[in-house]
């Protein structure tokens, strides 16, 4: 198996524009994680989902913050209008079971100027 | 809710030398899972170590181990003969037992640098 694809590895965008982040977990994972890693605030969960389904959303910073997870192999995190304070590390990471831990994808660099 | 803390900001070690890392939580539950987790300046999340609660023995990994005292909830990450490449910053996790708790709480991790 690959591991957890995210994509884009960098991104960086004007303050206003959209950006998307792009998620494929590990086939038969059926939890998936969207974190935000920064210096001062550290790794934050922002969302995750049980089967497709989300489940806690209450790290989401605001409304400009969504994420979808159509089917079992691709979920993505939509910041729309950017801002620099967002400008931040976005980790996505899959789970099987509650023992297992987390598997991460690579992450994308996000900055917003 | 839950809380992990890890009060080493920074930590170093010489090269074949042990080093360990502190980590404490905060908990009501009984049953729950933890992890020690390594970032290498690649940014990579990579699992070193994981400890089952309901489990008296210490996991250890080749020349990863931890020391988990329950009561005390302490869970601490030795590295024994220490690699340049073990030059990381080092987060311990906690996840819950319970079904519909998926979601690992992280401490705010320990930069280690391993000098030659």
């Amino acid at each position: 198996d690959a591991g957890v694809i995210q994509s884009p590895r960098h991104e960086v965008t004007e303050m206003g524009q959209e950006v998307t982040l792009r998620c494929k977990p590990i086939s038969g994972h059926n939890s998936l994680f969207w974190y935000r890693q920064t210096m001062m605030r550290g790794l934050e969960l922002l969302i995750y989902f049980n089967n497709n389904v989300p489940i806690d959303d209450s790290g989401m910073p605001e409304d400009r913050f969504s994420a979808k997870m159509p089917n079992a192999s691709f979920s993505t995190l939509k910041i729309q209008p950017s801002e620099p304070r967002d400008s931040a590390v976005y980790f996505c990471a899959s789970s099987q079971t509650l023992s297992a831990g987390y598997t991460f994808g690579s992450g994308t660099r996000l900055t917003v100027v | 809710a839950q809380t992990v803390t890890q009060s080493q900001p920074e930590m170093s070690v010489q090269e074949a030398e042990t080093v360990t890392l502190s980590c404490t939580y905060d908990t009501s539950e009984s049953d729950y899972y933890l992890f020690w987790y390594k970032q290498p300046p690649s940014r990579q999340m990579i699992l070193v170590i994981r400890q089952e609660a309901y489990k008296q023995q210490n996991a250890t990994e080749n020349r990863f181990s931890v020391n988990f005292q329950k009561a005390a909830k302490s869970f601490s990450l030795k590295i024994s003969d220490s690699q340049l490449g073990d030059a990381a910053m080092y987060f311990c996790a906690y996840r819950s037992a319970l079904g519909g708790s998926e979601k690992l709480v992280f401490g705010k991790g320990t930069k280690l640098t391993v000098n030659p």
